[in-house]
């Protein structure tokens, strides 16, 4: 399996852009997760996904953030407008089902909002 | 509020010698923990994980302890490598699927 699939692996916009970053989850699995990486902050959930049903999404910053997941093979976390303290690595992660623990990160995307 | 805490931000240590990454969390319905390795560019990966019904777990040079009563967990490697040299991020699990991660602890290990 090719393990989590995001893009694009960096994005680089300018303030007031809307941004959209991608996420391909591991075949079968059943749960998504987003998470922003911050030095301050380390690892925060924005959102996650059960049977693409978003579950909790009050770690969602502002209405700028959205997230969807329109099948089990794909899911968007869009920002608009983007501003530069939205800057940070973006990363997406599967879990297999509600019995496991282990999830499973995607390379990440570093999002620079100038 | 930060419910998983790394206070120690960097360690460095002497390749062969042991390291320990330490963690504290605070919510006691947390009943699973792992610890996650990051090299840079890369996305976190799962490196070793214990119960809440167990206080070690060991697997090769890597071992965790669970400490319930004080809400303290640790990661012990040793003998330390060169490539061991990363990011450790600390998470808890309770009822849901979510994790909480900790701000994690750059190690680095001096050939």
């Amino acid at each position: 399996d090719a393990g989590v699939i995001q893009s694009p692996r960096h994005e680089v916009t300018e303030m007031g852009q809307e941004v959209t970053l991608r996420c391909k989850p591991i075949s079968g699995h059943n749960s998504l997760f987003w998470y922003r990486q911050t030095m301050m902050r380390g690892l925060e959930l924005l959102i996650y996904f059960n049977n693409n049903v978003p579950i909790d999404d009050s770690g969602m910053p502002e209405d700028r953030f959205s997230a969807k997941m329109p099948n089990a093979s794909f899911s968007t976390l869009k920002i608009q407008p983007s501003e530069p303290r939205d800057s940070a690595v973006y990363f997406c992660a599967s879990l297999a089902g509600t019995i496991y623990n282990e999830q499973f990160f995607g390379p990440g995307t570093r999002l620079t909002v100038l | 509020d930060q419910q998983v805490k790394q206070n120690s931000p960097s360690l460095s240590v002497q390749e062969g010698r042991i390291s320990i990454l330490n963690c504290d969390y605070t919510n006691s319905m947390f009943d699973y923990f792992l610890w996650y390795k990051k090299y840079p560019a890369e996305g976190p990966t799962f490196l070793i994980s214990i119960s809440s019904i167990k206080d070690k777990n060991e697997d090769g040079r890597f071992t965790v302890f669970l400490n319930k009563s004080a809400k303290h967990l640790s990661l012990h490697i040793v003998p330390s490598q060169p490539g061991d040299s990363a990011v450790y991020f600390c998470a808890a699990k309770g009822g849901a699927n979510n994790l909480f991660f900790g701000t994690g602890t750059r190690l680095t290990v001096i050939p």
